[in-house]
Formats: C-alpha cells, sequence, structure tokens
C-alpha cells in the first residue's frame, strides 16, 4: 500500500513564526499535493507539484511556498505564519498515469497562536 | 470541473446497504465520476470511480444513471467504521491533473 507519511499530527505556533510541514511518500508517486481543509470549506489546494524542482500554485498560495528537492519529499513552507493560517494540512501524491487517484496523509493540525 | 450536490448527512444502520446520492446535470461527456471517503481524523481516501457503466469493487458499488446527470455510491453492508464524509467529484481527465476539487461531501452516520 501507499504511504504518505507527514511530519506532525498537531503543531503548535506563534504568530510570525516560520514554519515547516513535510511531507513523504513511499511509492515513487510524480505528483504531489498539499491542500489545507477548514470547517464549511471543504479541501483546498494549496500547491502541487508534477516533479522534483517543479511546483504550481493551487487555488490559495498566498503566504505559503514549497519545496521539492527530491521526488519523495514535499515540504509546505509558511514564511511568516498568521492565525488565519490555523488549519489542518493535508499532503497528497498520486502517479502521472493515474493522477486523479490521489492518496492523502493523516494531516497536520496547526494551531497559530 | 462541473458542480456535484450531495445531501448533507445520513444515517443508516449497521449491516444494512445505503445509497449516497450524487447529483452532477452540468456533467460533460468527458467528466468522471469520483468518491473519496474522509473517515475522522485521516485524510480522504479514494473509494471508486467510473464514466458511463455501474463499477464494482471491494469497497462499495457505483451506479450511475443513463444519462449521467446523477449517480449513487453504494455500500452493500454498513459498518461502524463506514461512518464518514463521503465526496463526490467530477474529474476531466488530463485536465484536472490530480487537482481534485473537494466539495462538502455527505457526513454518514452508521447506528449499531
Amino acid at each position: 500500500d501507499v504511504k504518505v507519511t507527514q511530519s506532525s499530527r498537531y503543531l503548535v505556533k506563534r504568530t510570525g513564526e516560520k514554519v515547516f510541514l513535510e511531507c513523504v511518500q513511499d511509492m515513487d508517486h510524480e505528483n504531489m499535493f498539499w491542500y489545507r481543509q477548514d470547517p464549511g470549506l471543504g479541501l483546498r489546494l494549496i500547491y502541487f507539484s508534477y516533479d522534483v524542482k517543479m511546483k504550481e500554485k493551487g487555488d490559495i498560495p498566498e503566504g505559503y511556498s514549497v519545496s521539492r528537492e527530491k521526488k519523495e519529499r514535499f515540504s509546505l513552507i509558511l514564511e511568516s505564519a498568521s492565525t488565519n493560517q490555523t488549519s489542518m494540512y493535508l499532503c497528497a501524491s498520486s502517479l502521472v498515469q493515474d493522477s486523479e487517484k490521489l492518496f492523502f496523509g493523516s494531516g497536520t493540525q496547526l494551531s497559530v497562536l | 470541473d462541473a458542480k456535484t450536490t450531495q445531501p448533507n448527512s445520513m444515517e443508516s444502520n449497521e449491516e444494512e446497504p445505503v445509497h449516497l446520492p450524487c447529483n452532477h446535470s452540468t456533467i460533460s461527456g468527458t467528466d468522471y465520476i469520483h468518491w473519496y471517503r474522509q473517515l475522522p481524523s485521516q485524510g480522504p481516501e479514494y473509494v471508486i470511480h467510473g464514466l458511463t457503466s455501474n463499477v464494482n469493487n471491494r469497497m462499495a458499488s457505483l451506479a450511475i444513471a443513463e444519462d449521467r446527470k446523477s449517480s449513487t455510491l453504494i455500500l452493500h453492508r454498513a459498518t461502524l467504521r463506514d461512518a464518514a464524509v463521503y465526496y463526490c467529484i467530477l474529474i476531466n481527465y488530463g485536465g484536472s491533473q490530480g487537482n481534485l476539487i473537494f466539495g462538502k461531501g455527505t457526513k454518514l452516520s452508521v447506528k449499531p
């Protein structure tokens, strides 16, 4: 089975801190994604990547950046965390030839105080 | 991608079949119908997908209306572990590149 692992289940940070959320997948998937999930708003795509060193903006990229130096790892960076970035963050991956079948991690609940 | 409409919530009894409806009246000829579900405290997981014909897998069945304007996800015998939010998503292959648009879904409760 594909495994998508997110480094932290819960994270508490202070406003203005730089925050790194890490995601690793073990099935050689080309595509990787970062979503955030908020009550009443569903899942919203932040950034995605089709290959190493490639990145594309999703629907809500403001305040975020990403890094993909290795195929298996996709990092989400909050340059200066703000309280409105308190959310559940979900990482996902998929194969190019089956790109609509996403495999998700268990999520990181980030609280920014 | 075209829009889908699902009931906000449904209830079922354990070991009974569950039919989760999804309306997609503006579906295009090349849109696939995908279902995902999200268990409590988990990320979403893929359930099933189809284009025109009904589909079966180990998790569920997907019944697609002849005009493709609606579909139904069928859980043949609900268990307590099937309590989750179920998302119906339309995807135009090649157009989404995996960028799936999740709506609010249907929250399924299963009573013992």
